[in-house]
């Protein structure tokens, strides 16, 4: 497909189980995001990678939280031992840059996860 | 002081009317301006980029006041379904995107 993808699309778990998000980028696009959005909230920004390059985690609220890319393709988000704070919607974005300036970023539909 | 701030809102408007919004940031090196679009329980959607210059698409104007460290976006003969909230996002210097909080628009009927 032309857009990001992410799966599944909304997830319920128990409190205490692991979680994996997946989040496919647009082909060609170098930059990968990952935000939490709680309900009626702002974007909160999670992890940051860029090629091969080491990712930016300063956004990680947890050691609970993970994330891995391979190069420029598939990224998962993992949250272990899952809390009901961690409750929110997850979204992926990608984008590109171009000489050192960066472009739009384009938006996955999001993960809405629910932790009972 | 918030790097990306935007008024809440909401603003509710008549349908047909103009309503601007205003967002301001704090950091003078950033390069890249943004609005973007967001449905209830949706993903922000890209409206327009923002040119130092100004831009138009349609209803929509965008400007950039460097000076001022402000953008702002003009929404002329509004439509019901501009109803949404509308992010202000800037580029931190290098990679980061800082996303305001967002104006809630209502455009009544």
């Amino acid at each position: 497909g032309a857009g990001v993808s992410q799966s599944p699309s909304n997830k319920v778990t128990e409190k205490g189980k692991d979680v994996e998000l997946r989040c496919d980028p647009i082909s060609g696009h170098t930059a990968l995001y990952w935000y939490r959005q709680r309900l009626g909230q702002g974007l909160e920004f999670l992890i940051y990678f860029q090629g091969n390059s080491a990712p930016d985690k300063s956004g990680l609220p947890s050691d609970r939280f993970s994330a891995e890319r391979t190069g420029e393709s598939v990224s998962t988000l993992t949250i272990q031992r899952t809390q009901q704070e961690d409750s929110a919607v997850y979204l992926c974005a990608t984008s590109l840059s171009l000489a050192g300036v960066w472009g739009e970023q384009y938006f996955g539909p999001g993960t809405r996860l629910t932790v009972t | 002081r918030k790097e990306v701030e935007q008024d809440p809102g909401p603003f509710n408007v008549p349908e047909g009317a103009t309503v601007a919004f205003n967002c301001t940031y704090s950091n003078s090196a950033s390069q890249s301006f943004f609005w973007y679009r967001q449905d209830c329980r949706k993903e922000p959607k890209l409206l327009m980029s923002v040119y130092s210059s100004g831009n138009e698409d349609g209803r929509f104007t965008a400007q950039l006041n460097r000076a001022s460290q402000y953008i702002s976006l003009l929404i002329r003969d509004s439509k019901l379904s501009d109803s949404a909230t509308y992010l202000c996002v800037v580029t931190s210097g290098t990679y980061k995107y800082i996303f305001g909080t967002g104006t809630r628009l209502k455009v009544l009927a």
